[in-house]
């Protein structure tokens, strides 16, 4: 199974900074790798697919890069509704594997 | 507007059935492939299984190999798991989900449903 790993686990932010979140796949995976938004009792939400593609209806302050085994998710400028969890996925090999979570927060 | 709206969760013993069902509206439910993906309380995201479109293709994760069965019935827009000789490590929100290419993303999800395993 391809292992997924995120830094960090959780960060705190102000309102309007720049938020970074790192997602590292154990081998290879192009760029089939996906990140989803989850608020506390609610369903995910997919942001990123494909490493870069911005799904439709989401703010353009979401952003996402890389390939191969690093990936990086930013956020421009943190706004109160993005507190929540956000979670990297790959799909090049099944099992589809999640990174563990990065939780987001204002200072 | 796409729905899925996640039933059947509930409390049952370890070593119980249950059968989740998903009731998919807003799009042309036998064109797409479809996912359960689970949660533990507290925990992260694990995808379950796959189906694809006509039902013919069928993947499951090791964890619930043998023991669980994905189904869909295209005429009723539904999309089903059992769940057989369930665990207490099987206790999570289930949510069903709508994938494209293939298993790549999942666009849409359902609320959820909670399943408890526990005596």
């Amino acid at each position: 199974d391809i292992q997924m790993t995120q830094s960090p686990s959780s960060l705190s932010a102000s309102v309007g900074d720049r938020v970074t979140i790192t997602c590292q796949a154990s081998q290879d995976i192009s760029n089939y790798l996906n990140w989803y938004q989850q608020k506390p009792g609610k369903a995910p939400k997919l942001l990123i697919y494909d490493a870069s593609n911005l799904e439709t209806g989401v703010p353009s302050r979401f952003s996402g890069s890389g390939s191969g085994t690093d990936f990086t998710f930013t956020i421009s400028s943190l706004q109160p509704e993005d507190i929540a969890t956000y979670y990297c996925q790959q799909y090049d090999n099944l099992p589809i594997t999640f990174g563990p979570g990065t939780k987001v927060d204002i200072k | 507007e796409v729905q899925l709206v996640e039933s059947g969760g509930g409390l049952v013993q370890p070593g119980g059935s249950l059968r989740l069902s998903c009731a998919a509206s807003g799009f042309t439910f036998s064109s797409y492939e479809m996912n359960w993906v689970r949660q533990a309380p507290g925990k992260g995201l694990e995808w379950v299984s796959y189906i694809s479109s006509s039902g013919s293709t069928i993947y499951y994760a090791d964890s619930v190999k043998g023991r669980f069965t994905i189904s869909r019935d295209n005429a009723k827009n539904s999309l089903y798991l059992q769940m057989n000789s369930l665990r207490a490590e099987d206790t999570a929100v289930y949510y069903c989900a709508r994938s494209i290419h293939q298993w790549g993303w999942f666009d849409y999800w359902g609320q959820g449903t909670l399943v408890t395993v526990s005596s």
